[in-house]
């Protein structure tokens, strides 16, 4: 199972542009990169996933090199309600994913 | 179509007593992950399941902790003769497919007094 390293926490200001980029070094063929937000007191929430190049949602961009080592994940234009921790997944599914949640990284958007 | 739904959001139980935790899926979703987060920490996966099956446990205690998923209702988290180190957040998720982004519910915090 591919392990994966964040930065522990981040701060932003409002409107800024956030990319968090996670490390997997040991990233399997079939494996799929899958990022979620968690807010405190509540579930882990679904952000983008992606398998190779570039992935834009209505909320954030997912960019994976080619060698696919590592993902950046953008965030644009940030909000004080986007104050919450971000977990990188690295995994095929349910087996893949049973022990790749982090403790995340923590970003603090200021005024 | 409502979300992956838990309960109750908050248990408190005594040393000794048991513990159960429901979680029902999303509509269509026939696979459910449970997973345990203590404070300041991420999740740890616990164990998945699919109807009726239990598919990989290996995250969960050998003793005291079991789940279920029953052919009809929720699946039960359950754990038995409660300790204070069992406090904590446990969450479920569910997907579709086992390929899937999982749809995880608010969480039953666990308080053990």
């Amino acid at each position: 199972l591919a392990k994966t390293t964040q930065p522990i926490s981040m701060d932003s200001y409002e409107g800024q542009e956030v990319n968090i980029t996670c490390s997997h070094n040991n990233i399997a063929t079939n494996d799929y990169i899958t990022w979620y937000q968690q807010f405190p007191s509540q579930g882990p929430r679904f952000i983008i996933q992606g398998y190779k190049t570039k992935v834009t949602n209505e909320v954030a961009s997912l960019f994976i090199p080619a060698d696919r080592k590592s993902s950046t994940l953008s965030l644009p234009r940030v909000s004080l309600s986007d104050t919450a921790v971000y977990y990188c997944l690295v995994g095929d599914g349910g087996r893949g994913f049973k022990t790749i949640f982090g403790a995340g990284t923590r970003l603090f958007v200021k005024a | 179509n409502a979300g992956v739904m838990q309960n109750p959001r908050h248990l408190v139980r005594r040393r000794g007593q048991e513990a159960r935790l429901r979680c029902s899926p999303m509509k269509g979703h026939s696979h459910v992950y449970w997973y345990r987060q203590l404070p300041e920490e991420g999740l740890k996966f616990m164990v998945y399941l699919q109807k009726e099956n239990i598919i990989d446990e290996s995250g969960m205690p050998k003793e005291r902790f079991s789940a279920e998923f029953p052919k009809e209702g929720p699946s039960i988290l359950r754990i038995q003769q409660v300790v204070r180190g069992d406090s904590a957040a446990y969450f479920c998720a569910s997907s579709p497919r086992d390929r899937d982004h999982y749809t995880f519910g608010s969480g039953t915090r666990l308080t053990v007094v």
